[in-house]
């Protein structure tokens, strides 16, 4: 099936440093969505991209959607200890469909 | 959007068990599907739930395994029968809703199922 490539697969940062991470894939997707879970909680929504080439932020973050439409990358500025957890990239080929989902980027934040 | 709510959110059974996980969604959605998360992995899709019909299983999971229900737009349940120390996971729920701008996807709190 579909594979997500993401990496790193887990980062140590220094609190106030910026963060970059990114996904790759074989295939093309209409959809790249980042989530971030917590320890013992689901995934919660950070990102959605929608069109290729779009650049898009939220407060601190900023994500690609790579002009190929086969990646896309996830920047946090500033890095916080409440940025600590799991990043995951997902590509989705079409809406009501599946989503793919990367094996994730473990962040930790030193203060 | 939608907001997301599984019973129970954990629980530990024994070998050769059944466990049936809720989903309940605060508004009526069309998508709702059903994901694993085994120990330090990623997402896994289980299954679509399609309400009034049987469930779409992917690759690796069968009905008998995991049998799926989807009585109406708002409620989903998922069983994991037989259990084995194997099934030990996260299981989520997710469902397709509007978020604004497009339809988005968004998780449940998930279920974590420690097997015996």
């Amino acid at each position: 099936g579909q594979q997500l490539n993401q990496s790193p697969q887990s980062m140590f940062i220094q609190e106030g440093e910026d963060v970059s991470m990114n996904c790759t894939s074989s295939s093309i997707f209409n959809t790249w969505l980042w989530y971030k879970q917590d320890p013992g909680e689901g995934p919660v929504l950070l990102i959605a991209l929608y069109k290729a080439g779009e650049l898009t932020s939220n407060g601190r973050l900023t994500a690609q959607f790579g002009i190929t439409r086969k990646d896309s990358f996830l920047n946090i500025s500033a890095s916080i200890p409440s940025d600590v957890g799991i990043y995951f990239c997902a590509g989705q080929f079409s809406g009501n469909t599946p989503l793919v989902f990367g094996k994730g980027t473990r962040l930790s934040v030193i203060a | 959007s939608a907001v997301i709510s599984q019973k129970p959110s954990r629980d530990i059974c024994q070998r050769g068990t059944s466990l049936t996980i809720q989903c309940q969604v605060d508004s009526q959605v069309t998508m709702m599907f059903w994901y694993r998360q085994q120990p330090g992995q990623s997402l896994t899709l289980i299954a679509t739930a399609n309400q009034g019909s049987e469930a779409t299983y992917e690759s690796g999971f069968v009905i008998d395994k995991f049998p799926i229900s989807r009585p109406n737009l708002t409620f989903s349940t998922l069983t994991v029968s037989n259990m084995s120390p194997e099934d030990s996971s996260i299981y989520l729920c997710s469902v397709e809703d509007f978020g604004g701008a497009y339809n988005e996807q968004f998780f449940g709190p998930g279920t974590r199922l420690t097997v015996l």
